[in-house]
């Protein structure tokens, strides 16, 4: 089954760290970029960047720079997106999501996303 | 980076009407724009690329057109199930801006 399983909420403290990891499954892995979307509460979808698998080379978004990692491991099909020194406005669902590597056609798969609630 | 005004943000219908969403981006795009459907509590699901290619399973009723900077998605006899919040997103060049939303209500 073609799937992205992203792991589960967590709830951290300002100032904290959180990794979110994005299992791929179903797919040649290393054919698809992986995409991060953020969503706070009751707002649109921000890109935060990707990252391809087949270069590892991240690319961030502007406002996603400085605090935001992303990372691979190709080994187990997996993305991760590190956030350092959480703040409250950090608090959203965050997706993983696979586009087509060199393509410039939409998402077509999501991870369910991840709820990172920042508060003390 | 392009920037991407979607509009209107909000939009009230019956079933059976058309509707139509525009999305203008700050600077061509050519034709890579695509449409997302998204209910709440679940991830987006994507509907249309490259402007007006339906994804496998999307039904005839969406549609998209345009070119260059202004695009729209027309719904053609809005039925229960597609009430629920739509986003574009511009798919020339990163950072691949999305749209700001628009929820569609009865």
């Amino acid at each position: 089954q073609v799937q992205l399983v992203q792991s589960v909420s967590e709830l951290k403290k300002p100032g904290a760290s959180v990794k979110v990891s994005c299992k791929a499954s179903g797919y040649t892995f290393i054919s698809y970029a992986i995409n991060w979307v953020r969503q706070a509460p009751g707002q649109g979808l921000e890109w935060m960047g990707w990252i391809e698998p087949n270069t590892g080379n991240p690319r961030y978004a502007p406002a996603f720079t400085g605090r935001y990692v992303l990372s691979l491991d190709t080994s187990v099909s997996t993305a991760f997106l590190q956030i350092n020194d959480l703040r409250t406005d950090d608090t959203a669902v965050y997706y993983c999501a696979r586009v087509g590597v060199g393509t410039r056609l939409g998402i077509d798969l999501w991870g369910q996303g991840t709820l990172i609630t920042v508060s003390s | 980076d392009i920037q991407v005004t979607q509009s209107p943000s909000s939009l009230s219908a019956s079933v059976g009407d058309r509707v139509t969403i525009t999305c203008r981006a700050s600077q061509t795009i050519s034709n890579f724009l695509s449409w997302y459907q998204q209910r709440p509590g679940k991830p987006p699901n994507l509907l249309i690329y490259a402007v007006s290619t339906l994804q496998n399973g999307v039904p005839s009723r969406f549609s998209g057109a345009g070119s260059g900077t202004e695009f729209t998605l027309t719904i053609s006899g809005v039925q229960p199930d597609d009430f629920a919040t739509y986003f574009c997103q511009q798919t020339y060049t990163v950072p691949r801006t999305f749209g700001q939303g628009t929820k569609l209500e009865i």
